[in-house]
């Protein structure tokens, strides 16, 4: 029962650069969620989704974007890397109002 | 952008001492509110789901109550142990899915 994995763990880009963050679930929950984690602050969400095919900007959307074209995975786009985009990414999956499970993030560092 | 405020910033006790913080959230739209505990390198806990104005909960030596109508919520840790050191997260929830975390309580606790 592996919960939410986040692939990868740990990453390095170049300013520019693309990537793609994947979260997987295997709890069939509706929600989905992408957060990132600052220094002393708390956890702010990027975008969301409340089902398969579906997506919501959180309050830091901008420079990413997200897909969730099946209920188990959630992505997590950036299309032109920043510095201001280091961090450490969380997913998070939830069934209605229950709580939200997290993965075990992934730290993402701009050089 | 919701505002959903923690106090205090971070807390200093000595074992054996009691605690609470305060989680205050918009008192519209609301569908839920967790707490979680943090601990540093881990990803959130969940340690409650309140979602009826009034609701008190509690799980061992913690426990929390829940005003909608005010808009807001205490966390209480009766007799800190070192190991309730941590940062409480408080979210709100509301009723489009979309989650909001506040910044959190960081507690140290002294043996």
């Amino acid at each position: 029962n592996a919960g939410v994995t986040q692939t990868p763990k740990f990453r390095v880009l170049k300013t520019g650069q693309s990537m793609t963050l994947l979260c997987a679930q295997d709890m069939n929950h509706e929600y989905m969620y992408w957060y990132r984690q600052d220094p002393g602050m708390g956890l702010r969400l990027i975008h969301y989704s409340v089902g398969e095919g579906t997506t919501a900007k959180g309050e830091v959307p901008d420079g990413y974007n997200v897909s969730r074209l099946k209920k188990q995975n959630f992505l997590l786009g950036l299309e032109s890397a920043a510095p201001s985009q280091t961090s450490v990414y969380f997913c998070a999956s939830a069934r209605g109002h229950q709580p939200q499970h997290f993965g075990d993030g992934t730290r993402l560092s701009i050089l | 952008i919701l505002n959903v405020e923690q106090s205090p910033q971070s807390l200093h006790v000595q074992e054996g001492d009691s605690t609470n913080f305060t989680c205050s959230f918009p008192s519209s739209n609301f569908y839920a509110l967790h707490w979680y505990r943090w601990e540093t390198a881990k990803s959130p806990e969940a340690l409650f789901v309140m979602t009826l104005n009034g609701d008190e909960k509690k799980k061992g030596r913690i426990s929390a109550t829940l005003n909608t109508k005010e808009g807001y919520s205490y966390l209480y840790i009766k007799g800190s142990q070192p190991e309730d050191s941590a940062t409480y997260l408080c979210a709100f929830l509301d009723n489009a899915g979309k989650s909001t975390f506040g910044d959190g309580t960081t507690l140290t606790v002294k043996p």
